[in-house]
C-alpha cells in the first residue's frame, strides 16, 4: 500500500513570494489533514477535510493561506505571500475517518523563507 | 477543550535501560489517545493508540502505554531501550467536541546512550 505522498520535500523562497505544497493521501482515506510543525514543536492543525469539504479551518491564516481538495482526493496548500515566520515543516496526513483512527503522515515539506 | 502535556522535552537513557516518556492530557469528553514516533526528516508514525477497552495498550517495537483516567495520564514505556529507539515521540489526544480534533503534545526527544 502506497503511503501519503508530498511534494516538494524542500522549498526555499524569498519572503513575499508564493509557494504551494501538494499532497496525495492514501487511497480510500476520506479525511485529510494539513499540519504545520515548527522546530521543536508538535504538529498544529491548519485544516481538515472530510472528502472535499473543509470541516475545520479555524487555525488557517486565511489572509495568506488557502487550500483545496479536488474531487476529495489530492490536496494543495498555498501561501501567498510568504513571511519569514512561515518557515516550518508542512505535514499532510490522512485517515479513514477522523477521531479514533490513526493518522498516516507524509514525509513533509520543509519550507525556508529568506 | 483538550490539551496535552509531555513532561520533559529531552530524555536520555542507556541502552538496555527502561524508557519512560510521560504524557498528561486534559479532555472534557472521553479521549482517544495516541503515541506517535518521528525519525529525522520523516513524518510521524503510530506506535499505539487507546480508544476503548483494555487500559494497557501494546504497540510496535516493544512499546506499551497505560491509560489511567484518574491520573489523566498515558505514559509510554519500553522495558529495554535500543539504539534504534532514538527519535522524537509525540503524545496526542482526540475527542469529539462539536467535531473531532486531535491535539499533539510538544514532543519528547529520546536519546539512547551506548
Amino acid at each position: 500500500e502506497a503511503g501519503v505522498v508530498q511534494s516538494p520535500r524542500y522549498k526555499i523562497i524569498e519572503k513575499k513570494q508564493p509557494v504551494a505544497f501538494w499532497c496525495n493521501p492514501i487511497s480510500g482515506h476520506n479525511t485529510l489533514y494539513w499540519y504545520r510543525q515548527n522546530l521543536g514543536q508538535g504538529p498544529e492543525l491548519l485544516i481538515r477535510y472530510e472528502n472535499e469539504e473543509a470541516v475545520d479551518d479555524s487555525q488557517l491564516p486565511k489572509d495568506r493561506f488557502s487550500a483545496e481538495r479536488l474531487k476529495g482526493v489530492d490536496s494543495t496548500l498555498k501561501i501567498q505571500p510568504a513571511e519569514l515566520g512561515d518557515s516550518a515543516v508542512y505535514l499532510c496526513a490522512s485517515s479513514p475517518l477522523a477521531g479514533r483512527d490513526e493518522q498516516f503522515f507524509g514525509p513533509g515539506t520543509r519550507l525556508t523563507v529568506l | 477543550a483538550q490539551s496535552v502535556t509531555q513532561l520533559g522535552s529531552h530524555v536520555s537513557v542507556s541502552e538496555g535501560a527502561l524508557v519512560l516518556l510521560r504524557c498528561n492530557y486534559s479532555s472534557s469528553v472521553p479521549p482517544y489517545l495516541f503515541w506517535y514516533v518521528q525519525y529525522p526528516n520523516q513524518g510521524l508514525q503510530l506506535l499505539l493508540k487507546y480508544t476503548t477497552g483494555a487500559t494497557l495498550v501494546k504497540g510496535i517495537n516493544g512499546f506499551e502505554a497505560e491509560f489511567k483516567k484518574s491520573e489523566t495520564s498515558f505514559h509510554l514505556t519500553k522495558p529495554s531501550a535500543h539504539m534504534s529507539d532514538a527519535a522524537e515521540y509525540f503524545c496526542a489526544v482526540s475527542g469529539f467536541t462539536g467535531g473531532f480534533k486531535t491535539i499533539f503534545g510538544a514532543g519528547t526527544r529520546l536519546f539512547v546512550k551506548a
